[in-house]
């Protein structure tokens, strides 16, 4: 069974700019969650989708903002991008809607300049 | 509220040595608790899960962690390291839905 993908792995933007992340999870798996990860904060919950709906949202500013698709696929976007927004930014998904494994797909390293 | 904490944000161990990560929790409600682990420039690995069945978890890659309430702790071992065992430890929690919560890290160094 594919595992989690990403696209792009890696995203050189600029500030002001936005950019959308595309996660597509394990083929069955209706729960997709986003996490940011830097050097300094660790790994940071940003929101999680399930069904199409988002049921659970992270401390992120509005400019971060995502959407699930029927086939489960999720995309994430940041608008005006910041400096500070440089980071890995995974995606997770899940079979169940309650606390369980989630599988990692490898990331998008993006990087703001 | 859930949150972990990860004691330790550097360990060091010899070849052959026991393995030994804290991980200690906080949850309002009876937690999921979680292990993975992660290799330079990838994403997480499942280690092993705790999910209220038993309090000894076993999981891959000769990892176990063992469940205590009444030290709130979640603590991964191995008893004989393994170079390649050498990444970035990660603990998490979760109480409803799938809003997990991560400890900081523990980056393992096995040295030869």
């Amino acid at each position: 069974k594919a595992g989690v993908t990403q696209t792009p792995r890696y995203l050189i933007k600029t500030r002001g700019q936005q950019v959308t992340l595309s996660c597509s999870p394990i083929s069955g798996h209706r729960s997709v969650s986003w996490y940011q990860q830097t050097p300094g904060q660790g790994l940071q919950f940003l929101f999680e989708y399930f069904s199409e709906t988002q049921r659970n949202k992270g401390n992120f500013p509005g400019r971060f903002s995502g959407r699930q698709f029927s086939n489960s696929r999720s995309e994430m976007n940041v608008s005006t991008l910041e400096l500070g927004d440089s980071a890995l930014y995974l995606c997770a998904s899940s079979f169940w809607d309650s606390p369980s494994e989630q599988y990692f797909g490898p990331g998008t390293r993006l990087t703001v300049t | 509220a859930q949150s972990v904490t990860q004691l330790g944000s550097h360990v060091s161990v010899s070849e052959g040595a026991l393995v030994l990560l804290r991980c200690n929790y906080s949850s309002s409600v009876p937690p999921y608790l979680f292990w993975y682990v992660q290799y330079p420039n990838q994403g997480l690995q499942l280690l092993l899960k705790y999910t209220s069945a038993a309090t000894l978890v076993k999981g891959i890659n000769g990892f176990e962690a063992e469940f205590k309430k009444s030290e709130t702790s979640f603590h991964l071992t191995k008893p004989s390291a393994h170079m390649s065992d050498a990444a970035e430890y990660f603990c998490a929690v979760s109480a409803t839905g799938n809003q997990f919560y991560f400890g900081t890290g523990t980056s393992l160094t096995v040295i030869p």
